[in-house]
């Protein structure tokens, strides 16, 4: 299986920063990562889709880079509802595997 | 409006079975491929397999981590999905999603499932 992780896994940030998070594959998986938010007591939520495509309904906030190894997802200012769990998932190889989960939280 | 909601979770003993089910509604279900996902509480997400749309078939694909004793189906008259679940482990203890993917990418508010006796 791809392993992927993530960092951090916990980040305290204030409303307006400019936040990443990265994660890494341990072996390429081209542009087949999805970025996920899931805030408590809900589903995860579809943000970024092939590494770098915002999802329909999306706030241009967020966005994604990377390609290969290593994937960013980037919160341009940070605004409250952001305070969710952030998740990275590839899609390159069976079985998709998730890495271990960012909490960002607000100073 | 896109509606997945997914019901049979419960507590079961080890060693037991159990049948999840989920309801879609409001996307075109055959066009869609359809998955389940699990999350034990606190942990990230597992990927325990899925269903392909009628393009690819309806073929299927597991997670080593539950080939064998999962198994998943669907109902493409009724718009539903399953998953069968066999000889259940504690650590299988978690909150399961089913999730169409394809054009869209939905999910159901998940379904608690409990392996304890």
């Amino acid at each position: 299986d791809i392993q992927m992780t993530q960092s951090p896994s916990f980040l305290s940030a204030s409303v307006g920063d400019r936040v990443t998070i990265n994660c890494k594959a341990s072996q390429n998986i081209n542009r087949y990562l999805n970025w996920y938010q899931q805030k408590l007591g809900e589903a995860p939520k579809l943000l970024i889709y092939n590494a770098n495509s915002l999802q329909t309904g999306i706030p241009s906030r967020f966005s994604g880079s990377g390609s290969g190894t290593d994937f960013t997802l980037t919160i341009s200012s940070l605004q409250p509802e952001d305070v969710a769990t952030y998740f990275c998932l590839q899609h390159n190889s069976w079985p998709r595997t998730f890495g271990a989960g960012t909490k960002l939280e607000l100073k | 409006e896109v509606k997945l909601l997914e019901s049979g979770g419960g507590l079961v003993q080890p060693g037991g079975s159990m049948r999840l089910s989920c309801a879609a509604s409001g996307f075109t279900f055959t066009d869609f491929y359809m998955n389940w996902i699990r999350q034990p509480a606190g942990k990230a997400p597992e990927w325990l397999g899925f269903i392909r749309n009628k393009a690819n078939g309806y073929t299927t694909e597991y997670n080593p981590s539950v080939k064998g004793r999962f198994t998943i189906s669907r109902d493409n008259t009724q718009n539903m999905l399953y998953l069968q679940m066999n000889t259940l482990r504690a650590e299988d203890t978690a909150t399961y999603y089913c999730a169409g993917t394809g054009r869209g990418d939905y999910w159901g508010q998940g379904v608690m499932v409990t392996v304890s006796s």
